[in-house]
């Protein structure tokens, strides 16, 4: 079975700072992907970043990108320059071939002015 | 233009009336999902359909029931509703079973009372 677990429930940071999320998760399968979504308080899940299982290379788009540790089961979210935007929940996600996709309990961020 | 729309966003009724949530996708996409988020925002999968036929049916009591018209529509109809019910509610689809993020309608907001 697929697990995803984020040691994480809050989290805060300063605006213009640095934030790292925690993600680890569990399966079998050889081939798949992992995701981090992002839900502010429309609730609408809007997906932030992926990274396929098979790429050495870390994701990155903007001010967001990952650090995929394969053998450990890591990846975690790096948001630099973080923005009064980016308060929201995170969820970390899981996908593998031909099933479903798993999602974490989610970290709830909080950026200070 | 939306993505994945679904109809209504809010939704107030009493226990043991019977409800439907539609969606509908126009990004083509084959496989089409219900997600429940409870109070905890722990969100977990209920159903999935590929070109219209059930591929995943998680544990969900039978008062839940999925109707995919076409490809593009999925409908959550739901019987005899108990407090219990009480979430929000996301369609989302994806380009196919395979390895490929979800994308997300805004969510149904149920309230039994």
């Amino acid at each position: 079975a697929q697990t995803v677990t984020q040691s994480q429930p809050e989290m805060s940071v300063q605006e213009a700072e640095t934030v790292t999320l925690s993600c680890t998760y569990d399966t079998s399968e050889s081939d798949y992907y992992l995701f981090w979504y992002k839900q502010p308080p429309s609730r609408q899940m809007i997906l932030v970043i992926r990274q396929e299982a098979y790429k050495q290379q870390n994701a990155t788009e903007n001010r967001f990108s990952v650090n995929f540790q394969k053998a450990a089961k890591s990846f975690s979210l790096k948001i630099s320059d973080s923005q009064l935007g980016d308060a929201a929940m995170y969820f970390c996600a899981l996908k593998t071939s031909y099933d479903k996709v798993i999602f974490g309990p989610g970290t709830s961020l909080s950026v200070i002015p | 233009d939306t993505a994945v729309s679904q109809t209504p966003k809010y939704l107030v009724t009493q226990m043991g009336n019977d409800k439907s949530i539609k969606c509908e996708q126009n990004l083509g996409h084959d496989t089409m999902y219900w997600y429940k988020q409870d109070s905890k925002k722990f969100l977990k999968i209920m159903f999935s359909y590929n070109n219209k036929e059930l591929i995943i049916n998680e544990t969900v009591p039978n008062r839940f029931s999925p109707k995919s018209p076409d490809k593009a529509h999925l409908n959550l109809h739901i019987n005899s509703l108990e407090l219990g019910d009480s979430a929000v509610y996301f369609c989302a689809s994806s380009p196919s079973e395979v390895n490929t993020e979800a994308f997300f309608g805004q969510g149904t907001r149920l309230t039994v009372v």
